[in-house]
């Protein structure tokens, strides 16, 4: 079965590190999409990333880069340089189907320090 | 341009009462989806439009969820009757997927509609 597991359910970060947020996936589709979305607590999710299975090279945009591991199944988001306004509920979704319709990992809350 | 527009914001109703939302996407996208997000767990699909089909609807609780979306642009989400376990945020997504490489298209959200059942 289509799966999207995000093994850390919370994570302090001292602002200015980097983070990395882990998300692993299961699929037998050759082709299929990942996307990182962040979810602050006004509620609104905000996309933040996308990585395409055939894609040759790993995804970046801005502070954001996806650590892409296709044997080993792995998609993890990579933020470069935390803020505070970092701190948000970051999910990992898998687009698969002809509906391309998302899978949901149930998500990592970060909390960036000061 | 203008975001994915939902309402109520919040809203408080008694089990056994019926509840409605509204959701206005982003102009020109023909898909729409709605999710339901239960605190602590990923969103879930309940139904997903293309203009104003159906493309799919087979997680949602047909016997008390129903969804519609007049013309292709509006869409409203009702639950009739609530039960204390539809309380969750509900979301509005919309996707231009009918673009080519419409695999890379992200979705865009609205702020959902918060929804305690007492």
């Amino acid at each position: 079965a289509q799966k999207i597991t995000q093994t850390q359910p919370g994570m302090f970060v001292q602002e200015k590190e980097a983070v990395t947020l882990d998300c692993t996936y299961d699929t037998s589709d050759p082709s299929y999409g990942l996307f990182w979305y962040k979810q602050p607590s006004s509620g609104e999710m905000i996309f933040l990333i996308y990585q395409g299975s055939y894609d040759q090279q790993n995804a970046t945009e801005g502070r954001y880069s996806l650590n892409f591991q296709k044997a080993r199944k792995s998609a993890n988001l990579v933020i470069s340089a935390s803020q505070l306004g970092d701190s948000a509920m970051y999910f990992c979704a898998m687009r698969r189907g002809s509906n391309y319709q998302l899978i949901w990992g149930a998500g990592t809350k970060l909390i960036i320090k000061p | 341009e203008a975001g994915v527009a939902q309402s109520p914001r919040y809203k408080i109703i008694e089990k056994r009462q019926s509840v409605a939302f509204w959701c206005n996407p982003i102009s020109g996208h023909a898909t729409l989806y709605w999710y339901q997000q239960i605190l602590g767990q990923g969103p879930k699909l309940l139904i997903q439009f293309q203009n104003n089909g159906v493309v799919d609807d087979s997680q949602l609780p047909k016997d008390r969820f129903s969804a519609e979306r007049l013309k292709g642009v509006d869409s409203t989400l009702k639950i009739q009757p609530a039960k204390l376990e539809d309380s969750a945020v509900y979301l509005c997504a919309s996707s231009s997927l009918t673009k080519k490489g419409g695999e890379r298209e992200k979705l865009f959200f609205g702020s959902g509609t918060q929804l305690s059942v007492l």
